[in-house]
């Protein structure tokens, strides 16, 4: 059974690095093929993509929010990382980590989402 | 960016109406369209995967067309539980680029 979980803060004051974590189980970041994605939505609008790592840890990111956004990997703990430094209000979104089991968008399972909001 | 425009922003229809959310890319996709679901306060799902192909699970109302610029999703008999916002979201060209979304409601 597949499940991604987001975790970090609630609340982060502007300026601030916003740090998440999706920790998932039922596959693994080793096979071959194998990707996560992050994907945020501000309260009432669209959905967003922000990154993606790959199984070979190649990294891809949004060209609006480059701004220091990182993805990152832990494989042998099942977690992948989303760091966004200098965040903003306009950063308040519920971010959700998902699954791509097929490159580059076959998005097959998703975390219930965390909703971050920014403000002092 | 690919910019990924939906119509209409919002529809009514009632229980049993054919309904056509439309979708369109500012440049050439191919077939590289995902179609979503997303109700209330949940995470989106995927309904629809190169365009056209169901994915498994989802019901057979469900159905999507298109190649190039232009793409449909139409749910050929709506249903109480369909009631949720709709995205296509292309992935011919990274970054990856999502539609405005489409709100389904129950007349």
């Amino acid at each position: 059974q597949v499940t991604l979980r987001e975790s970090g803060p609630a609340l982060v004051k502007p300026t601030q690095t916003l740090t998440l974590t999706c920790t998932f189980s039922g596959f693994s970041l080793s096979t071959s093929g194998m990707c996560v994605s992050w994907i945020r939505q501000p309260p009432g609008k669209p959905l967003e993509w922000l990154a993606r790592i790959d199984w070979d840890d190649d990294k891809f990111y949004s060209t609006s929010l480059k701004r220091g956004l990182t993805i990152s990997k832990v494989t042998s703990k099942n977690q992948v990382f989303l760091t966004l430094p200098n965040v903003d209000p306009v950063d308040t979104a519920t971010y959700y980590c998902a699954r791509v089991s097929r490159p580059p968008a076959y998005f097959d399972y998703w975390g219930q989402g965390i909703l971050v909001t920014v403000s002092s | 960016d690919i910019q990924m425009t939906q119509s209409p922003s919002s529809l009514s229809a009632s229980v049993g109406d054919r309904v056509t959310i439309s979708c369109q890319a500012s440049q050439d996709i191919g077939k590289y369209l995902n179609w979503f679901q997303q109700r209330p306060g949940k995470a989106p799902k995927l309904l629809i995967y190169d365009a056209s192909r169901l994915e498994t699970g989802v019901p057979s109302r469900f159905g999507g067309g298109g190649t190039g610029t232009d793409f449909s999703l139409t749910i050929s008999s709506l249903q109480p539980e369909d009631v949720a916002t709709y995205y296509c979201q292309q992935y011919d060209n990274l970054p990856l680029t999502f539609g405005g979304g489409t709100k389904v409601e129950i007349k």
